[in-house]
C-alpha cells in the first residue's frame, strides 16, 4: 500500500523561482493537509483541504499556494521561492468520520532555497 | 489558543531503562491529544491517541500515555527501552472546528538510545 506519496523528495531552488511539491494519497481520504517542519519548531500548517474543491490557510500560509485537484491529490507551490522557505514539507491525509487528528503522513519533501 | 509544550528538546536513556516523554497543552475544552514518532527520514506515524474515558491509553510498540487533566499533562511512558526506539517523538492536540480539524503540533523530544 502506498498510502501518502510526495514527490519531490529533494529539490534545491535559487530565490526567485517557483516550484511544485506533489501530494496523492490512495486511501479514499476525504482531508488532506500541508505541514512545514523546521528545527526547533515543530511542525506547522500550511494549508488544508476539508474535501475535494475547499482549501483554507493555517498558521503560516504566506509564500504559499495550494491546489485540490482532486479527491486523491493535493498540491502546494511556491510561486517565487525565499531563503525562509527552507525546510522538509509534509503532506498528510485523514478520513472523514476517522476522529480528529489521526492524520496519515508522507515521507516528506526536503526544499532548500538559495 | 491551542498549544503544546514539550519540556525536553533532548534525552538519552540506555536500553532496557524505562523513559517518559513530557508533554503539556493548553487548550479550553476537553482536548484530544496524540503522541507521533518520526523515525529518521520518515514521516510521521500515530502511537496513540486521547479521545475520552480511560486517562491511561496503550498505544503500538509498547507505549502508553496518561492523560492529567489537573496537570494539563499527557506524558509518554514505555517500561523497557529498545535501541529501534530512536527517534523522534511529537505530543499534539486537535483543534477541532468546521468541516475539519487541525493538530497543533509541540516542538518534539529527540530521544536517543545508548547500547
Amino acid at each position: 500500500n502506498a498510502g501518502v506519496t510526495q514527490t519531490p523528495k529533494f529539490q534545491v531552488l535559487k530565490t526567485g523561482q517557483s516550484m511544485t511539491l506533489q501530494c496523492a494519497q490512495d486511501m479514499n481520504h476525504n482531508s488532506m493537509y500541508w505541514y512545514r517542519q523546521d528545527p526547533g519548531m515543530g511542525l506547522r500548517l500550511i494549508y488544508y483541504s476539508a474535501s475535494e474543491g475547499t482549501t483554507d490557510k493555517g498558521e503560516v500560509p504566506n509564500g504559499y499556494n495550494v491546489s485540490r485537484l482532486n479527491k486523491r491529490e493535493f498540491s502546494l507551490r511556491l510561486e517565487s521561492a525565499a531563503p525562509s522557505q527552507t525546510s522538509v514539507y509534509f503532506c498528510a491525509s485523514r478520513a472523514a468520520g476517522q476522529g480528529p487528528g489521526e492524520l496519515f503522513f508522507g515521507e516528506g519533501s526536503r526544499l532548500t532555497v538559495l | 489558543a491551542q498549544s503544546v509544550t514539550q519540556p525536553d528538546i533532548h534525552i538519552t536513556v540506555s536500553e532496557g531503562a524505562s523513559l517518559e516523554l513530557r508533554c503539556n497543552y493548553s487548550y479550553g475544552a476537553t482536548p484530544y491529544l496524540f503522541w507521533y514518532v518520526q523515525s529518521p527520514g520518515q514521516g510521521l506515524q500515530l502511537l496513540l491517541k486521547y479521545f475520552s474515558g480511560d486517562t491511561l491509553v496503550q498505544g503500538i510498540k509498547g507505549f502508553e500515555a496518561e492523560f492529567k487533566r489537573s496537570q494539563s499533562s499527557f506524558n509518554l511512558r514505555k517500561p523497557s527501552v529498545h535501541w529501534s526506539d530512536a527517534a523522534e517523538y511529537f505530543c499534539a492536540v486537535a483543534a477541532y472546528g468546521g468541516a475539519t480539524n487541525k493538530l497543533i503540533f509541540g516542538t518534539g523530544t529527540l530521544l536517543a538510545v545508548q547500547p
